[in-house]
């Protein structure tokens, strides 16, 4: 079974630009959420898709947005890109069918630098 | 903010030595899971113990968790240059948000060979 596959791995982008970044999860699985990392705030949730819903969200400013499609594929959008954004966005998957969160299958990850 | 936190931040060994990562935790979890990163690459789930489990038991892993203290630890015994990598704990709150997870600061290991 293939993994999660995020597209693209790295780009660079400066401020004020907008970028979209794509995650296909593995076959099967409805749930895909994204999270951000970086050194000086470690891992951060930004939100959870579910057959094309979103279901929960962190706490991030709107010009963070997401959404997912049919076939359970899941973009997420930044737009207006300061300095900070720079850092490794992680799209994971999994069932999405239990009331809590279990083992999330993550992506390699893109890695945004904003100049 | 982050639920967890985790102790050392980072942490040498020799290789065939055991590792042990702790974390602590703020609020009532329903499930805690430790992950382990290779440096710049996806996460990689390692196990889960949900909140009524005491001890769990995965190859050279043993996770335990105390609820009443808010704290799990992670041993890795008979490590191996392969295990070096940064180690999360993350949980899955027991109410509201639960759609989510909330990762700790994470622990480094470098293993010696």
């Amino acid at each position: 079974k293939a993994g999660v596959t995020q597209t693209p791995r790295y780009l660079i982008k400066t401020r004020g630009q907008q970028v979209t970044l794509s995650c296909s999860p593995i076959s099967g699985h409805r749930s895909v959420s994204w999270y951000q990392q970086t050194p000086g705030q470690g891992l951060q949730f930004l939100f959870e898709y579910f057959s094309e819903t979103q279901r929960n969200k962190g706490n991030f400013p709107g010009r963070f947005s997401g959404r997912q499609f049919s076939n359970s594929r899941s973009e997420m959008n930044v737009s207006t890109l300061e300095l900070g954004d720079s850092a490794l966005y992680l799209c994971a998957s999994s069932l999405g069918t239990s009331g809590r969160t279990g083992e999330l299958f993550f992506g390699e990850g893109s890695r945004l630098t904003v100049l | 903010s982050q639920q967890g936190e985790e102790d050392p931040q980072a942490l040498s060994i020799q290789e065939g030595e055991n590792a042990t990562m702790n974390c602590s935790y703020k609020t009532s979890i329903n499930n805690l899971q430790w992950y382990r990163q290779n440096s710049g690459r996806g996460l990689v789930h390692l196990i889960l113990i949900r909140s009524n489990e005491r001890e769990k038991h995965s190859g050279r892993l043993r996770v335990t968790l105390d609820t009443s203290k808010k704290s799990s630890s992670l041993l890795i015994t008979a490590s191996r240059a392969a295990d070096t990598a940064s180690y999360f704990c993350a949980t899955a709150l027991s109410s509201g948000s639960a759609r989510q997870l909330t990762f700790g600061s994470g622990t480094q290991l470098t293993v010696l060979p």
